[in-house]
């Protein structure tokens, strides 16, 4: 069974920082892309960026470029997103999601981690 | 970016009867390999988003047959043949075809 635990998130004032990381399980974990996934509070969802299962590629939408970074350690199974320049707009529950088709697309989804910008 | 539109946002279903969701996407969803990237999500309450049907019409595992998914191009339709109260909760659509992937506004599933 695939699980993916996130952490890492938290209050945080505008201007800051805050990583996030999700841990998988019951999975080959370097075979499959991964995915960040927000939802604002009340919101849709939102993708935020993927990466691939080796690592050597990443993508990121437009409002986010320049201010997270999306990494994975296929030797700990763990994915991370370390955001800088945290704006109000970056409030949200963010998921990680496994992609096991082809491409990035998100298939298994993990419970979220709130994070929360504000002075 | 690919603009996504469910229709309706919000839908309230007898039990047993069925219910259908619009998505309409704002450009073609077929890619040049032949398949159309568009998938279902079903986001229970205080829960995380779960997929129900990925590539139009394939139904996931352990996903009931009660659901069913299809479309071409641009329109496409979520049917649930015989709501259940286990249905309630959110579903979106989403774009497979081009980042950034993009989801449907939600539509909102409710129990009479």
């Amino acid at each position: 069974e695939v699980q993916l635990l996130e952490s890492g998130g938290g209050l945080v004032q505008p201007g800051g920082s805050l990583r996030l990381s999700c841990a998988a399980s019951g999975v080959t974990f370097s075979s499959y892309a991964m995915n960040w996934v927000r939802q604002a509070p009340g919101k849709g969802l939102e993708w935020v960026s993927a990466i691939s299962g080796s690592g050597d590629m990443t993508y990121y939408r437009d409002s986010v470029k320049g201010r997270f970074t999306i990494s994975r350690d296929n030797s700990k199974n763990t994915l991370s997103l370390q955001m800088n320049s945290l704006g109000a707009e970056d409030t949200a529950v963010y998921y990680c999601a496994l992609a096991i088709w082809t491409g990035t697309r998100p298939t298994y989804w993990g419970q979220g981690t709130l994070v929360t910008v504000s002075s | 970016d690919i603009v996504m539109t469910q229709t309706p946002l919000s839908l309230s279903v007898t039990p047993g009867q069925p219910a259908s969701i619009s998505c309409k996407s704002s450009q073609s969803l077929l890619h040049g390999d032949g398949k159309t990237y568009l998938y279902w999500y079903l986001q229970k309450p205080g829960q995380s988003p779960q997929v129900l049907i990925y590539e139009v019409s394939s139904r996931f595992s352990g996903v009931p047959d009660r659901f069913s998914g299809s479309g071409s191009g641009t329109d496409f339709t979520l049917k649930i043949s015989r709501v259940e109260a286990e249905d309630v909760g959110f579903y979106y659509c989403m774009q497979g075809i081009h980042l950034p992937w993009t989801f449907g506004q939600g539509t909102k599933v409710e129990i009479k």
